[in-house]
């Protein structure tokens, strides 16, 4: 079944410790993308990756770094997370970028305590 | 940086009343793509537009890809309570490839 799968579903930690979350996808898609969901807020972009070892920053990267070193993974890194990045993540993969359906993970609550 | 804004960012209707969400861009876009995400759930995927003027219909939902190509809109005719949740557009601009969503649209629909 083609999707994409997140790990962990929630998380809740404290400020300071170092967290990842996990983002694959079995659809051979070239472009991954991090968002989070905030209430009032849509959908912002963290980060995106056109294709393996190619990044760019999104509209709200400020404390995420990500790395993609194989096609199917997209790890979306908090090295020392704080408060106001509790939110609701969500991963996407397309085929190509903007301009193909995006297909999106069943979302990562984290809470940062 | 692009913009993307949606309106309203609530709506509560009553089963069988018509519903309508409008996208506005900053700037001109290539395409738009219309999610849906239901209660708990992720945004899932209705459809793309690329042309402009361009106006497709699903059912009772009905798309429309403004003629500068720098507004959408989605229409819900009858709405019924599978239709809760948020709606959302995204948009690509002409010079980049990536996609910009909007804040959204919660629906609620009272039976």
């Amino acid at each position: 079944e083609a999707q994409v799968t997140q790990n962990p579903r929630y998380l809740i930690t404290v400020t300071g410790k170092k967290l990842t979350v996990t983002c694959s996808q079995n659809m051979n898609h070239e472009y991954m993308s991090w968002y989070r969901q905030d209430p009032g807020l849509g959908l912002r972009q963290i980060y995106y990756s056109m294709n393996v070892e190619v990044t760019d920053k999104g509209d709200v990267p400020e404390g995420y770094k990500v790395s993609r070193k194989e096609k199917r993974n997209f790890p979306l890194i908090l090295e020392s997370p704080s408060p106001n990045q509790t939110s609701l993540y969500f991963c996407a993969s397309s085929l190509s970028g903007g301009s193909q359906p995006q297909h999106f993970g069943d979302g990562t609550r984290l809470s940062i305590l | 940086g692009q913009q993307v804004m949606q309106i309203p960012q609530y709506q509560h209707v009553q089963e069988g009343e018509d519903f309508t969400t409008y996208c506005n861009s900053s700037t001109t876009l290539s395409n738009i793509q219309w999610y849906k995400q239901r209660p708990g759930g992720h945004p899932v995927f209705l459809i793309q537009l690329v042309k402009s003027g361009e106006v497709k219909k699903q059912k009772r939902l009905t798309f429309q890809f403004g003629e500068a190509k720098k507004n959408s809109s989605l229409h819900i005719t009858a709405t019924q309570t599978t239709d809760v949740g948020t709606y959302f557009c995204a948009g690509q601009e002409t010079s980049g490839s990536r996609l910009t969503f909007g804040e959204g649209t919660q629906l609620t629909v009272n039976p």
